[in-house]
């Protein structure tokens, strides 16, 4: 079993702090690595596919970094917002279009 | 509308009895994939497909079954042999590469 892992577990913050979390994963036959955002009562929508070592990502006050090598990713939202709140999911594909997720970042912003 | 789509939203069923939910796309994808959500935790893939007439097992297929005899559906099977089905059930979709999964709206199974 691959193992993919997220922290932290949850993350409460006042609206306009800045925060990252991370993604962890077995580097051997990586093939991308996505960023999911899930909203309550709707579907996981993707953020970001990334594949190359020092990849570097961005959508509006949301980026992405990449570490193929050790196997982490980072996500970061800057001044964030009440409508940031979500669940947080990265996913690693690996070499036989097997898409692995990770247990999330549940992440509330505070007004 | 190009989507995936699961139905139904919510299903109950009978212990011991096996239950077939739904998973369809049109947005031409060779790859799908089923994923189990319980409280508290990730998504855990159960089975996946990259092809028509073939497919794979995920980390805990153990009591599921699928099928895929045509691209645009990926329908999953909940047996008796599934020891605990209670769960909400996520099917997605994908182009085969580096390109990001599409989700339907997730079925809530409940075993009583």
């Amino acid at each position: 079993i691959l193992n993919v892992e997220q922290s932290p577990q949850s993350l409460h913050v006042q609206e306009g702090d800045s925060t990252n979390f991370t993604c962890s994963f077995p580097s051997s036959n990586f093939y991308a690595l996505h960023w999911y955002r899930w909203e309550t009562a709707k579907s996981p929508e993707a953020l970001f596919v990334m594949t190359l070592n020092g990849d570097e990502k961005k959508k509006g006050r949301i980026s992405a970094t990449l570490n193929t090598k050790e196997g982490y990713s980072y996500l970061y939202i800057k001044g964030s917002q009440p409508e940031d709140s979500a669940t947080y999911l990265c996913a690693c594909r690996y070499n036989t279009d097997k898409l692995i997720f990770g247990t999330g970042t549940r992440l509330q912003v505070f007004p | 509308d190009g989507g995936i789509t699961q139905s139904p939203k919510y299903l109950f069923r009978k212990e011991g009895q096996n239950v077939t939910l739904s998973c369809e796309q049109n947005l031409n994808h060779d790859a799908m994939y089923w994923y189990r959500q319980d409280p508290g935790q990730g998504l855990r893939l159960i089975y996946y497909s990259q092809i028509v007439n073939d497919f794979q097992k995920g980390d805990i297929a153990e009591g599921y079954s699928v099928s895929r005899e045509k691209k645009e559906s990926f329908p999953l099977t909940v047996t008796s042999a599934q020891k605990n089905p209670t769960a909400f059930y996520l099917c997605a979709s994908s182009p085969r590469g580096n390109t990001e999964a599409f989700f339907g709206q997730g079925t809530r199974l409940t075993v009583v």
